[in-house]
C-alpha cells in the first residue's frame, strides 16, 4: 500500500509563472490537507478538501492560490503568478476519516523555489 | 483563535540526557497527536493520545495527555542521536481541524 505521493519533489519557477503541485493520497483516503512550511518552522494550514469538495480554504490566499481534489486523479495545488515569497515546502497529508478519528499520513513534500 | 503553544522551540543536548517537550493550550482537544519530522521528509506520526490522563510509551519516549485534555508532554529518556528531528504536536477538534504547535527542533549530540 503506497504512501502519500507528492510530485514533483523539487520545482523551480520564475516569478510570474504558474506552479502545479500534485498529491496522490493513500488508497481509500478521501480527506486531504495541504500545508506550507518554511525552513526550521512548523506547518501552516492552507486548505482541507474531501473528495470533490473544498471544506476549508481559510489558510490559503484567495488571489493566485487554488486547490482541487477531483473524483478521479490527484489533488492539485495551483499557484498562479508565483512570487519569491511563495518559496517554501508544501506538504500534502491524507486520512481515511476526519482527524479526530484518524491521524494524518504525509507525503515528502514539494520544495518550490521561485527565482 | 486557538493556539497550541509548544516549548521549547529549540533544544540541543548531549547523548544520554533526558528531556521533555510541552504542548499547552487553553482549549480542549478530542485527541492530541505527536509527529516527528526529519530533514527533507514529511512528518510521521509517533502517537495519538485520546483519554485525559493517558500515558503511552514508545520505547524511550513517554507521551502524556493532561487530565483536562488541554495539554500534553513528550519525555525522552537517555536521548540518542537518532532522536534528532523536529517534533510537532497537533490537537484535533471534534470536526476536521487540527491545531498545530510551532515545533521543537531537537538536536542530540554524540
Amino acid at each position: 500500500n503506497a504512501g502519500v505521493m507528492q510530485n514533483p519533489r523539487h520545482l523551480v519557477r520564475r516569478r510570474g509563472q504558474e506552479a502545479r503541485l500534485r498529491c496522490s493520497p493513500m488508497k481509500g483516503h478521501s480527506h486531504v490537507y495541504w500545508y506550507r512550511q518554511l525552513p526550521e518552522e512548523g506547518l501552516k494550514f492552507m486548505v482541507y478538501l474531501q473528495k470533490e469538495n473544498i471544506i476549508d480554504e481559510s489558510g490559503m490566499p484567495k488571489e493566485r492560490f487554488s486547490a482541487e481534489f477531483p473524483k478521479e486523479g490527484p489533488s492539485i495545488l495551483r499557484i498562479q503568478q508565483v512570487v519569491r515569497g511563495d518559496s517554501a515546502a508544501y506538504f500534502c497529508a491524507s486520512s481515511p476519516q476526519p482527524v479526530y478519528n484518524s491521524p494524518l499520513h504525509f507525503g515528502n513534500g514539494t520544495r518550490l523555489t521561485v527565482t | 483563535t486557538q493556539l497550541l503553544e509548544q516549548s521549547p522551540q529549540f533544544l540541543s543536548i548531549q547523548e544520554g540526557e533526558n528531556l521533555t517537550v510541552y504542548c499547552n493550550s487553553s482549549s480542549v482537544f478530542s485527541s492530541l497527536q505527536w509527529y516527528r519530522q526529519e530533514p527533507g521528509e514529511g512528518p510521521v506520526l509517533l502517537v495519538t493520545v485520546v483519554t485525559g490522563g493517558e500515558v503511552k510509551k514508545l520505547k524511550r519516549l513517554t507521551f502524556q495527555f493532561g487530565d483536562a485534555r488541554k495539554d500534553s508532554s513528550l519525555h525522552i529518556t537517555a536521548a540518542q542521536p537518532g532522536d534528532t528531528g523536529l517534533y510537532l504536536c497537533a490537537g484535533a477538534r471534534a470536526d476536521y481541524q487540527l491545531i498545530w504547535g510551532a515545533g521543537t527542533k531537537l538536536i542530540i549530540k554524540p
